[in-house]
């Protein structure tokens, strides 16, 4: 398997674009994670799915932000307007069963708001 | 609520020193213990993890054991390399969840 694909690997945007980030899950994991890492806060939990249900969004920042699974294969995590304090690195993150089970992350999205 | 707390860093050590780096957690009931890892560029992966009292995590030359009584999952090793430049984050799983808690990383750089 592939691993947890993210894409774009790095997004460069001015202060009120909407950005789209995307993830594919491990196939066969049963829940996806979306993290934001950033030097001040540290590894974030924004939102997390099971079996394509957004169970907690409680880490979303605010209505700006918004996260969908529309299948089992494919997220997205939507900012709009993007602010320059959005900048950070967002990690896609699965697992298979439960989230006491070995996480496997993507690469990242390294995103910049100007 | 539950939390992981890790050693501040940036660490800096010289090749073949040993290595502690001190995680507590705080945590109802019998929560999972994982160390994962993050070379530059990278997302997280697992380095190791205890799921019980007394446990002992191990992999490529860590080890980390879960200790109840004093609510710690320091990650150690013996003689580390130029390789093992990371950050390492102590994480937390409970088992009445679907929930990671990570520490805030700690840097390591490891000279020749």
């Amino acid at each position: 398997d592939a691993g947890v694909i993210q894409s774009p690997r790095h997004e460069v945007t001015e202060m009120g674009q909407e950005v789209t980030l995307r993830c594919k899950p491990i196939s066969g994991h049963d829940y996806l994670f979306w993290y934001r890492q950033t030097m001040m806060r540290g590894l974030e939990l924004l939102i997390y799915f099971n079996n394509n249900v957004p169970i907690d969004d409680s880490g979303m920042p605010e209505d700006r932000f918004s996260a969908k699974m529309p299948n089992a294969s494919f997220s997205t995590l939507k900012i709009q307007p993007s602010e320059p304090r959005d900048s950070a690195v967002y990690f896609c993150a699965s697992s298979k069963l439960s989230a006491s089970e070995k996480l496997f992350f993507g690469s990242g999205t390294q995103l910049s708001v100007l | 609520g539950d939390s992981v707390t890790q050693m501040e860093g940036p660490v800096t050590l010289s090749e073949e020193a040993c290595l502690t780096i001190n995680c507590t957690y705080t945590a109802t009931g019998y929560p999972s213990l994982f160390w994962y890892v993050q070379y530059p560029g990278e997302g997280l992966q697992l380095l190791l993890k205890a799921t019980k009292a007394d446990d002992k995590g191990s992999n490529k030359g860590f080890e980390a054991t879960y200790r109840k009584e004093t609510t710690s999952f320091h990650l150690e090793k013996g003689s580390v390399q130029v390789s093992d430049s990371a950050v390492y984050f102590c994480a937390l799983s409970p088992n009445t969840g679907n929930q990671f808690y990570f520490g805030t990383g700690t840097s390591l750089t490891v000279i020749p």
